[in-house]
């Protein structure tokens, strides 16, 4: 029952091409993130959205765009791969702050991720 | 620039230990401090979290320690299972800006049975 769906789950692909990354919630939430994930750097946030008509850069924007096609579905472009890109990219989601249930805030729910290679 | 720096970076420790795992912040704006674990081949789910106004919150075998002056703050795991072994992230955001988290570096725990 995977509320957080991201395909594909691997990709390699070859310095210069156009890749996308797509992350799909059934969670019914507004707000959407992609992350990279890099050994030694945790995680850190490309680009987000609190809705479909609001985008926003994240510390490591440069080389990704990102289109959010309907409140459920996000994804995130490379428009030209290069080596360094090599990562593992997360999605993630989020309900709107002060509507997460439990005393857990705005809690993240998190993609299985796609690890993704750039020869 | 790494606002929140996490370590250490990799943890050994035997079964029925105690893990301890620290995070210091620099933005004394931040006022949401979870905690996320990650096995392999997963994505990241938050484990615990706290807020500025209380010095800690235990839940189960998980107890996240918080010094408001240090900038500074920890999870203990105690009675450590080898199915404990997964890595850990601290974080830290403002609420006001809409929740954006802020990542540590990530710690490789390892319980040896």
């Amino acid at each position: 029952d995977a509320d957080v769906t991201q395909t594909p789950r691997n990709r390699i692909t070859k310095t210069g091409k156009r890749i996308m990354l797509e992350c799909s919630q059934t969670k019914g939430h507004d707000r959407m993130y992609w992350y990279r994930q890099d050994p030694g750097l945790g995680l850190r946030l490309i680009y987000y959205s609190f809705d479909v008509k609001d985008i926003n850069k994240g510390e490591i924007s440069d080389g990704y765009s990102v289109s959010r096609q309907a409140q459920a579905k996000f994804s995130l472009s490379l428009e030209s791969a290069i080596p360094n890109q090599t990562a593992l990219y997360f999605c993630a989601t989020s309900d709107r702050i002060g509507q997460g249930g439990g005393g857990r805030g705005n809690e993240q729910f998190f993609g299985p991720g796609t690890r993704l290679t750039v020869l | 620039q790494q606002q929140v720096k996490q370590s250490p970076q990799s943890l050994i420790v035997q079964k029925g230990g105690i893990s301890i795992i620290n995070c210091a912040y620099e933005n004394t704006a931040f006022d949401y401090f979870p905690w996320y674990q990650q096995f392999p081949g997963k994505g990241p789910a938050l484990l615990i979290a706290i807020r500025p106004d209380v010095s800690e919150k235990k839940e189960g075998r998980f107890t996240i320690s918080f010094n408001k002056s240090a900038k500074q703050f920890s999870l203990h795991i105690m009675d450590s299972q080898p199915g404990d072994s997964a890595t850990y992230f601290c974080a830290a955001s403002k609420v006001g800006q809409g929740g954006k988290l802020i990542f540590g570096q990530g710690t490789e725990l390892s319980v040896k049975p």
